[in-house]
């Protein structure tokens, strides 16, 4: 089975604070996803990986920055953290586009809650 | 823009009746669906996926249907169960590098025991 592990599930942070998320993904995925999810508005992307160092830009990057030193690691990072980053953080990847089908396999989320 | 959204924002039914949850898309060049469920406190968890050469997939209790004439997708629950209380994502693919997928809004299934 495809296992995709985030660093914390709760965490609680003050507004400035550096925050790191974390997620590993043991099936040799080469791309890695990171979303919020708020109430009433879905699952939106913030940023996606399809290669180690390789970052794009999703529908909301602003205020985050993306990390993706290894294939199995992709962490997301908050420079300076404010409460309307409160959210819950959820990590997925998937096989390589064009042979595997793009199912997202996704951790089991960080509550992020910003002070 | 292109968005895949769902009928029906909540759905209750009975424990052991058959559930029907409802999803339409407009980008006519995805190739690939799929249905998550997601338990409150959870992250989403695949159930099943169709390709768009496909118009019925079954599995264990589930099955999806897809309509390409009217863009419509659908997941079918038999005999449904307590333990099927969640909310439930379609989602489609955007044939691009990235696998990126589309999300909709969500249904959240209620099961009245």
């Amino acid at each position: 089975d495809v296992k995709v592990t985030q660093s914390s599930r709760y965490l609680v942070k003050r507004t400035g604070e550096k925050v790191f998320l974390e997620c590993v993904q043991d099936m040799d995925h080469e791309n890695m996803f990171w979303y919020r999810q708020d109430p009433g508005l879905g699952l939106r992307l913030i940023y996606f990986s399809y290669d180690v160092k390789m970052k794009e830009k999703g529908d909301i990057p602003e205020g985050y920055s993306v990390s993706r030193e290894k294939k199995e690691r992709f962490s997301l990072i908050l420079e300076s953290a404010s409460t309307n980053q409160t959210s819950m953080y959820l990590c997925a990847s998937s096989p390589p586009s064009g042979g595997a089908p793009d199912t997202q396999y996704f951790g089991p989320g960080t509550r992020l809650t910003v002070l | 823009g292109e968005s895949v959204g769902l009928h029906l924002p909540t759905l209750s039914v009975q424990e052991g009746d058959n559930s029907i949850i409802n999803c339409a898309y407009s980008n006519s060049a995805s190739d690939y669906f799929i249905w998550y469920k997601q338990e409150s406190g959870k992250g989403p968890q695949f159930i099943i996926d169709i390709r768009s050469n496909m118009d019925k997939r079954q599995g264990q209790r589930v099955t999806v249907l897809l309509n390409k004439t009217v863009k419509h997708l659908s997941l079918q629950i038999a005999a449904t169960q307590p333990g099927d209380s969640a909310v439930y994502f379609c989602a489609e693919n955007q044939g691009v590098r990235g696998g990126k997928l589309i999300f909709g809004q969500g249904t959240e299934l209620s099961v009245k025991p």
